[in-house]
């Protein structure tokens, strides 16, 4: 077992670029989530995908942000342009069994870490 | 909304059990609990969870009061590697996702 995979570990950008984060799940795992970390909001829910449909995209800060999951083995999420109230590190979870059973803990990823000067 | 809530920051003596109190006094009937930790800038890490009876694994024990308003995370014989951040969650059988509060930094002292 893999775990989740996240690329790249660390992203220095300016800021107006854009920035992708990629994210692959633990094979056979239907459900995926993208977090967003920072010392003064703690763990925030982005988004998440059950199935490869978004089930929930509230926690998406504004529409600069966007993800995108073509399939069940990977997943994208998109910065455009990136501003550095963006700087965080990004999580990517994936959760396993019957969506919403509530048996079925998250395995995340090692994350991203971003910086936008 | 985190809809748990615990303390802050907790001290341990290494080799001493840990006693991490999580308060969540509406949850559901169909809500689990989840305990995960995080060590430093890695990802979080899955413990333990369950519904209604104590629980315990190879890393933890998870003690579920009877009226499910509270619950204890017990790491029995605490390490130096224990120290981290813990996040006490719940989850709805159905259709909730995992919110994160801001935990409690657990501290395990030489």
């Amino acid at each position: 077992d893999a775990g989740v995979i996240q690329s790249p570990r660390h992203e220095v950008t300016e800021m107006g670029q854009e920035v992708t984060l990629r994210c692959k799940p633990i094979s056979g795992h239907n459900s995926l989530f993208w977090y967003r970390q920072t010392m003064m909001r703690g763990l925030e829910l982005l988004i998440y995908f059950n199935n490869n449909v978004p089930i929930d995209d509230s926690g998406m800060p504004e529409d600069r942000f966007s993800a995108k999951m073509p399939n069940a083995s990977f997943s994208t999420l998109k910065i455009q342009p990136s501003e550095p109230r963006d700087s965080a590190v990004y999580f990517c979870a994936s959760s396993g069994g019957s969506f919403g059973t509530g048996r079925s803990p998250l395995h995340f990823g090692n994350g991203t870490r971003l910086t936008v000067t | 909304d985190a809809k748990t809530t615990q303390p802050p920051s907790m001290d341990c003596a290494e080799g001493r059990a840990a006693n991490l109190p999580c308060n969540h006094s509406t949850i559901s009937g169909n809500e689990y609990v989840y305990w995960y930790r995080q060590i430093h800038s890695q990802g979080p890490q899955y413990i333990i969870h369950g519904l209604k009876n104590n629980e315990t694994n190879e890393m933890a024990s998870l003690i579920i009061t009877e009226d499910r308003k509270s619950s204890t995370l017990i790491l029995p014989h605490a390490t130096l590697r224990d120290t981290a951040v813990y996040y006490c969650t719940r989850q709805r059988s159905y259709g909730q996702n995992f919110v994160f509060g801001p935990g409690t930094r657990l501290s395990v002292l030489p």
